[in-house]
């Protein structure tokens, strides 16, 4: 079975850090791009960062530059995302998905999603 | 990065068709045929309905269609039921590897 499991949230105060884990199984990880995508209480889904099949490219949205660091560990079969800095407006459930592909290449469709993990920044 | 624009809420009487709209730009649904749309249902994970403007991955519904037309793309769902009531996210590539979603349409089946 295809699958993603994310792990790693939990309550911290502003300005601290946090690492969000995502086991993959059930398909090739080496194979694909992966992303974190978030929601904030009440909001919309919003794309927070993508990392190439090699681990070697990684792209972030603008207020995370910085700040949040994605990698990947093809040993591991999983994707992290390292939150430092931390601020209330990071509040979120974070989603772990799969980059579906365009025969070899990303289409940028997410075609495999997690459960999600919530991560609470609040003093 | 500037969100998508969509609807806030739809709505239709069960076998109705509802059209929901995701108006960008050229840099983003107008550049490029990479516009997806999801399925959330809350306190679930969301679900992909369509890919690439028009594709439909295996199992979805044929209920479902997509299409777009200049710097707006939308999603059609056919012969609505009380399961398609949940939240409605349009998706797109907006250059550099970087993804940008719409703010999200509520549907309601009424």
């Amino acid at each position: 079975e295809v699958q993603l499991v994310e792990s790693g949230g939990g309550l911290v105060q502003p300005g601290g850090s946090l690492r969000l884990s995502c086991a993959a199984s059930g398909f090739s990880f080496s194979t694909y791009w992966m992303t974190w995508v978030r929601q904030a209480p009440g909001k919309g889904l919003e794309w927070v960062a993508n990392i190439h099949r090699d681990g070697g490219d990684k792209f972030y949205m603008d207020s995370v530059k910085g700040r949040f660091t994605i990698s990947r560990d093809a040993a591991k079969n999983s994707v992290y995302l390292e939150m430092n800095s931390l601020r209330v407006e990071d509040t979120a459930v974070y989603y772990c998905a799969r980059v579906s592909l365009a025969v070899t290449r990303p289409n940028y469709s997410m075609d495999v999603w997690g459960q999600g993990t919530m991560v609470t920044v609040s003093s | 990065q500037s969100a998508l624009t969509q609807p806030a809420s739809v709505s239709g009487f069960p076998g109705q068709s509802i059209t929901i709209s995701c108006t960008g730009t050229s840099s983003d649904v107008g550049g490029y045929n990479l516009v997806s749309w999801y399925q959330h249902h809350p306190g679930k994970a969301p679900k992909l309905l369509i890919s690439e403007v028009t594709k439909r991955p295996s199992g979805v519904s044929d209920r479902f269609s997509g299409s777009k037309s200049g710097n707006t793309a939308s999603l059609t769902v056919s012969g609505l039921q009380a399961e398609d009531e949940a939240d409605y996210y349009c998706c797109s590539y907006a250059g550099v590897s970087t993804i940008v979603f719409g703010g999200g349409t509520k549907v309601t089946v009424l």
